[in-house]
């Protein structure tokens, strides 16, 4: 079945640690992104790729690190520089990148920093 | 900018009807849906362009007034799975007419279906 992945459901770390998600899509899909969700605050966009070896930052990249080595891999780095770490991470992808193009979504990461 | 979602929750019994709204302070080259669960991802259901073009699921209505910069989706009898949490996201219309690629979300509407 085609979808998103995205490892581990729930992770725990330590302050001033730096901690990866990963996320994986074999949809073949050209655009990926990863959005934080807080309670009530909706989606905000982190950081997106349209293809391989690029990537732009969205509205809330600063503390944030992202890598596009491989089309089906999009890894997300929450650095110790971000203040508020602890949300909801969700990755998605979408077959283009424009206003007409759905996005699918993984199931998240849950991440708690203390 | 953010869009601007209303009601921010709604209950309602099984077979009534909601209208969840979406505004926006920009020109609109379009609006998407999105249902999501406690705890899962958001699921897409529909996309609204500018000049009339939609796409998404067959049972699912909504419209798109550019005028306003407004959509609205339509959730007649209700069923209890369609509890969950509803997300507009806007793209903007850009200098050029054309859509930006940023997709923003709104901060959601809440429905609960009750039997």
């Amino acid at each position: 079945d085609g979808g998103i992945t995205q490892s581990p459901k729930y992770l725990f770390r330590k302050e001033g640690q730096n901690v990866t998600l990963s996320c994986e899509q074999n949809l073949n899909h050209d655009a990926m992104y990863w959005y934080r969700q807080d309670p009530g605050q909706g989606l905000r966009l982190i950081y997106y790729s349209q293809i391989v070896n690029d990537f732009q930052k969205g509205d809330i990249a600063e503390g944030y690190s992202v890598s596009r080595e491989k089309k089906e891999s999009f890894p997300l780095t929450v650095t110790s520089a971000q203040k508020n770490p602890t949300a909801f991470y969700l990755c998605a992808s979408s077959m283009g990148m424009g206003p007409g193009y759905e996005q699918y979504f993984g199931p998240g990461t849950r991440l708690t920093v203390t | 900018q953010q869009p601007v979602q209303s009601p921010q929750a709604v209950i309602l019994r099984e077979g009534e009807d909601a209208v969840i709204n979406c505004s926006s302070s920009k020109a609109l080259y379009s609006v998407h849906w999105y249902r999501q669960k406690h705890g899962e991802a958001p699921v897409f259901l529909m996309i609204l362009l500018k000049g009339g073009e939609q796409k998404g699921h067959e049972k699912i209505s909504a419209s798109f007034n550019e005028k306003k910069q407004q959509s609205s989706l339509y959730l007649t009898a209700s069923q209890l799975s369609y509890s969950g949490t509803y997300f507009c996201g806007t793209v903007p219309v850009m200098y050029s007419g054309g859509g930006a690629d940023g997709l923003t979300f709104g901060k959601g509407t809440h429905l609960i279906i009750q039997p």
